[in-house]
């Protein structure tokens, strides 16, 4: 069974400046897919960011860049110029790829709460 | 185009009764599935429901625990007795195709808050 691991319960950030999310995760598989979910105060869960595992070139969205290390099984989240609004749960997340029923389920880390300083 | 639409937001229920949870996935998705989050916990598969059929149960409890996606309506994640270790957050996802690629991504709801007195 994969796993998940987020290895910093709390994180905080200065306004303005890069904060780095660490996540590490365990499959026997080559294929799967990678997320990134934030979780604000409203509870909503919103995806950040996502990566396929056969590429080998970094996702990024606007501030929110990644970087995935296949060898490592490590997949840390990348927040540029920081802002009030980021403040929030984040979790990482695994899917497999096979594509068969049972496959298509999240496996989530235990997040990491950001904190963005003013 | 709505979002994952999931109610109530809050349930109050004692230990014995029943708790309906509701998801409405947004439009043109066929596909739900359930994720359950416990206090400082990540979010936990349950069941992943197809229109009328049960694609995978294996995080589902296997009792009091129920859930379906009729043809017709909402998905109801069905909670029978209810114990105190019901109290979770509990999310909806749905997504538009039982496809490989990555843009068969799960879209969320804002979840129900069950709280078992």
């Amino acid at each position: 069974a994969q796993t998940v691991t987020q290895s910093q319960p709390e994180m905080s950030v200065q306004e303005a400046e890069t904060v780095t999310l660490s996540c590490t995760y365990d499959t026997s598989e080559s294929d799967y897919y990678l997320f990134w979910y934030k979780q604000p105060p409203s509870r909503q869960m919103i995806l950040v960011i996502r990566q396929e595992a056969y590429k080998q070139q970094n996702a990024t969205e606007n501030r929110f860049s990644v970087n995935f290390q296949k060898a490592a099984k490590s997949f840390s989240l990348k927040i540029s110029d920081s802002q009030l609004g980021d403040a929030a749960m984040y979790f990482c997340a695994y899917r497999s790829a096979n594509g068969r029923g049972s496959n298509y389920k999240l496996t989530f880390g235990k997040g990491t709460l950001l904190t963005v300083n003013p | 185009n709505a979002g994952v639409m999931q109610n109530p937001r809050h349930l109050v229920r004692r230990r014995g009764q029943e708790a309906r949870l509701r998801c409405s996935p947004m439009k043109g998705h066929s596909h739900v599935y359930w994720y359950r989050q416990l206090p400082e916990e990540g979010l936990k598969f349950m069941v992943y429901l197809q229109k009328e059929n049960i694609i995978d149960e294996s995080g589902m409890p296997k009792e009091r625990f129920s859930a379906e996606f009729p043809k017709e309506g909402p998905s109801i994640l069905r909670i029978q007795q209810v114990v105190r270790g019901d109290s979770a957050a509990y999310f909806c996802a749905s997504s538009p195709l039982l496809g490989q690629g990555v843009k068969n991504i799960q879209y969320f709801g804002a979840g129900t808050r069950l709280s078992v007195l």
